[in-house]
C-alpha cells in the first residue's frame, strides 16, 4: 500500500533550524516530492518540489536520498509567522496519482 | 484578481438537503480538484478533472458529483448530505507540464450538516 509518512507534531524556537522528514518507502519511478504549507482557514501553499539530491529556493530545502525513499523539508532560522501544517505529497506525472502525508503540524515559540 | 476562488465560502444546511460549491480559476490551468479536508486536517484526494475530463476518482460516495462546464470552472454537488459530510472542501488547479504539476488552491468552503 503507497504510503507518505511523516511526524504529526513538532516544536521549535525562533531562529532554529526545523528539519521535517517524510517516509515513502515505496516510491515510484515517476513520483516527485512535493511540499506544502498551510496556515489556519486558507489553502495549502506550495513550498518546495524534488525528484532526487538538493533544491533550495528562498524560503526552504529539500534533501531527497539517492533511494528516494525519504525526503527531508529544511527550514532555515524558522520565525513564528512559519508556525503551520507542512503536508509532504507524493505525485506522479500530470498528477495522475496524489498520496498526501497527514501533515506535520510545527509549532515555533518565542 | 484572486487565483482560484471557491463559493460559499461557508456553508450550513440540514441532513438530507442538497447543495453545491462553486469554483472557478483565472490562472488558465487545465486541471483542477476537489479535496476534503476533515477536522483532523486529513487532506483527501475526491475528483480531479482536465480539459472537463475526468482523470482522478477517488472511492467517494456517489451522492458527490463533480461537473465541470469548462476547464476553469469545476462545481461539486452533493446530495443528501450525511452529518459526516461536515468538513472543509478545497478546490485546486495546476497547469499539465509533463511533470509532477504545482496546485493552486482556493481558500476552502466550510460546510456544516446539522
Amino acid at each position: 500500500l503507497a504510503k507518505t509518512t511523516q511526524p504529526i507534531s513538532m516544536d521549535s524556537y525562533e531562529g532554529q533550524e526545523v528539519n521535517i522528514t517524510c517516509s515513502h518507502n515505496n516510491i515510484a519511478t515517476n513520483d516527485y516530492i512535493t511540499w506544502y504549507q498551510q496556515f489556519p482557514s486558507q489553502g495549502p501553499r506550495f513550498i518546495i518540489q524534488g525528484y532526487k539530491t538538493k533544491v533550495t529556493n528562498e524560503v526552504a530545502s529539500l534533501f531527497i536520498p539517492a533511494d528516494r525513499k525519504s525526503s527531508t523539508l529544511s527550514l532555515p532560522r524558522v520565525s513564528l509567522s512559519d508556525t503551520a501544517v507542512y503536508y509532504c505529497l507524493r505525485n506522479a506525472g500530470n498528477n495522475r496519482k496524489l498520496i498526501w502525508g497527514l501533515g506535520t503540524s510545527l509549532a515555533v515559540n518565542p | 484578481d484572486t487565483a482560484v476562488s471557491q463559493t460559499p465560502k461557508y456553508l450550513v444546511t440540514q441532513m438530507g438537503n442538497d447543495k453545491s460549491i462553486k469554483c472557478e480559476q483565472n490562472l488558465g490551468h487545465d486541471t483542477m480538484y476537489w479535496y476534503k479536508q476533515d477536522s483532523k486536517k486529513f487532506l483527501k484526494i475526491m475528483f480531479s478533472y482536465n480539459n472537463k475530463e475526468l482523470i482522478i476518482n477517488e472511492t467517494v460516495p456517489n451522492r458527490f458529483s463533480p461537473k465541470s462546464p469548462d476547464k476553469a470552472h469545476l462545481n461539486l454537488h452533493i446530495n443528501s448530505l450525511e452529518l459526516g459530510d461536515s468538513a472543509v472542501y478545497f478546490c485546486a488547479s495546476s497547469q499539465l507540464s509533463g511533470g509532477a504539476d504545482t496546485q493552486y488552491f482556493g481558500p476552502g468552503t466550510r460546510l456544516t450538516v446539522l
